[in-house]
């Protein structure tokens, strides 16, 4: 299995520009994340996915969307990126048979720069 | 103040010492989670526990619910023991984990 994979690993933006992160898990998860982390901080929620078809936000949204394609799939979208978007993102998943009394399962992460 | 805090924030050791790395959060639980993330970035999880404690090779993690505290011990630490480490709470019934800021350990030869 791989486990959780993103794509891309690192991405140079400018400002305004848009993309995509994606994401994908080959453990028939139920629930997808997607983090944000920043120096000095820690991880921070900006969206998750608790089922395909379903959609949460987290504490940072603002600026993000996301996707649930299907169950293995969950990609978030920059729409007009800002320097302050600079950082690296990790997407992780769980099977989510119990409400926090499971693992959540971490991507590689993306390291992106907004310029 | 954080719902979930670390200490230290940094910890230098010599390999061989006996490391300590404490947690404390201020809202109720359903499992407490220990995370390592290496220097090239991926973080992986190495405990859950909810009670008492656990051990995995030379790594100790043990949870005190009424205190509200954890700690994860590293016996014979290794200079391959050096990466971030990252406290995370889960509360009853929900989704989302709530993280510390991480110790960054350094273990030195």
């Amino acid at each position: 299995n791989a486990g959780v994979t993103q794509t891309p690993k690192f991405q140079v933006l400018k400002t305004g520009q848009s993309m995509t992160l994606q994401c994908a898990q080959d453990m028939n998860h139920n629930s997808m994340y997607w983090y944000r982390q920043d120096p000095g901080m820690g991880l921070r929620l900006i969206y998750y996915s608790a089922s395909e078809g379903t959609t949460d936000k987290g504490e940072v949204p603002n600026g993000y969307n996301v996707s649930r394609l299907n169950k293995r799939e969950f990609s978030l979208r920059l729409e007009s990126a800002a320097p302050s978007q600079t950082s690296v993102y990790f997407c992780a998943s769980r099977w989510s048979g119990v409400p926090g009394l499971d693992e959540q399962y971490f991507g590689p992460g993306t390291r992106l720069t907004v310029t | 103040k954080n719902e979930v805090e670390q200490s230290p924030q940094n910890l230098t050791a010599q390999e061989g010492e006996f490391i300590t790395i404490n947690c404390s959060y201020s809202v109720g639980i359903s499992a407490l989670h220990w995370l390592q993330q290496h220097p090239g970035g991926g973080i992986v999880s190495l405990f859950m526990l909810s009670s008492g404690k656990k051990k995995h090779g030379r790594l100790i993690a043990t949870i005190n619910i009424q205190e509200k505290h954890s700690s994860l011990h590293i016996t014979a630490s290794h200079p391959r023991d050096s990466a971030v480490y990252i406290c995370a709470v889960s509360q009853g019934g929900s989704e989302k984990l709530v993280f510390g800021k991480g110790t960054k350990l350094t273990v030195n030869p």
